[in-house]
């Protein structure tokens, strides 16, 4: 049973950094693209960054293209988001989703989610 | 640019059905797509794939009352049987090519 499980959301001041985690089990983690999406109160579904499943490609949206940088550690099932210079915007609930099938997907699409876990960016 | 389109609210009585439509724009009508619900106060679950010939795929557990289907650039989620717990907002979502991931507006469906 797939299952992604986010930690690392905190109450954080504008310009400092945090860093988000998402423990994968119940599939092979190295064989997958995994993506981030977050999303701020009240407001939609806005994806932010991708890394291939072999570390090679990854992409960011432009709204955080910069600032954040996406990384995963095959050997430990874990995605990670280091996030710095934060920004009242960035407050919502971030998520980690696994990309359906395996290896590299001329059309990457999601089929498995984590819980999420809420950053704040509050003075 | 790829936007896909859908109606922001819709709503249908308990046990009838209701049929939500995600629209691919001009240029990517052949992209499938997947389906998400998400519950309030919750986080998305994967419903399905939709090809752009109408063949899906649903996920573990998605039961039988919820179907897809497609034609040309729309892409549909029916819902039969409604439940109050199909109560939620539901999003397509798909990737461009060269830009990144993209997600409908979402529709938030009423189960009257």
């Amino acid at each position: 049973q797939v299952q992604l499980v986010e930690s690392g959301g905190d109450m954080v001041q504008p310009g400092t950094s945090l860093r988000l985690s998402c423990a994968a089990s119940g599939f092979s983690f190295s064989s997958h693209g995994m993506h981030w999406v977050r999303q701020a109160p009240g407001k939609g579904l806005e994806w932010l960054s991708t890394m291939s499943f072999d570390e090679k490609d990854l992409h960011y949206a432009a709204s955080v293209k910069g600032r954040f940088t996406i990384s995963r550690d095959n050997s430990k099932n874990i995605l990670y988001l280091q996030m710095n210079s934060l920004r009242f915007e960035d407050t919502a609930v971030y998520y980690c989703g696994r990309e359906e099938g395996i290896g590299y997907n001329n059309v990457p699409l999601l089929d498995s989610w984590g819980q999420g876990t809420l950053v704040t960016v509050s003075p | 640019q790829l936007v896909l389109t859908q109606s922001p609210s819709a709503s249908a009585s308990l046990g009838d059905s209701v049929t939500l439509t995600c629209t691919l724009s001009s240029g990517h009508s052949k992209f499938p797509i997947t389906w998400h619900q998400q519950q309030p106060w919750k986080g998305p679950r994967y419903l399905m794939k939709i090809n752009s010939d109408g063949s899906h795929n649903k996920g573990d557990g998605i039961p039988d009352r919820f179907s897809g289907s497609s034609s040309g650039a729309e892409r549909y989620l029916t819902i039969s049987s409604l439940q109050s717990g199909d109560e939620a907002d539901y999003y397509c979502q798909t990737w461009g090519i060269g830009t990144g991931m993209f997600f409908g507006g979402g529709t938030k469906l009423t189960v009257l």
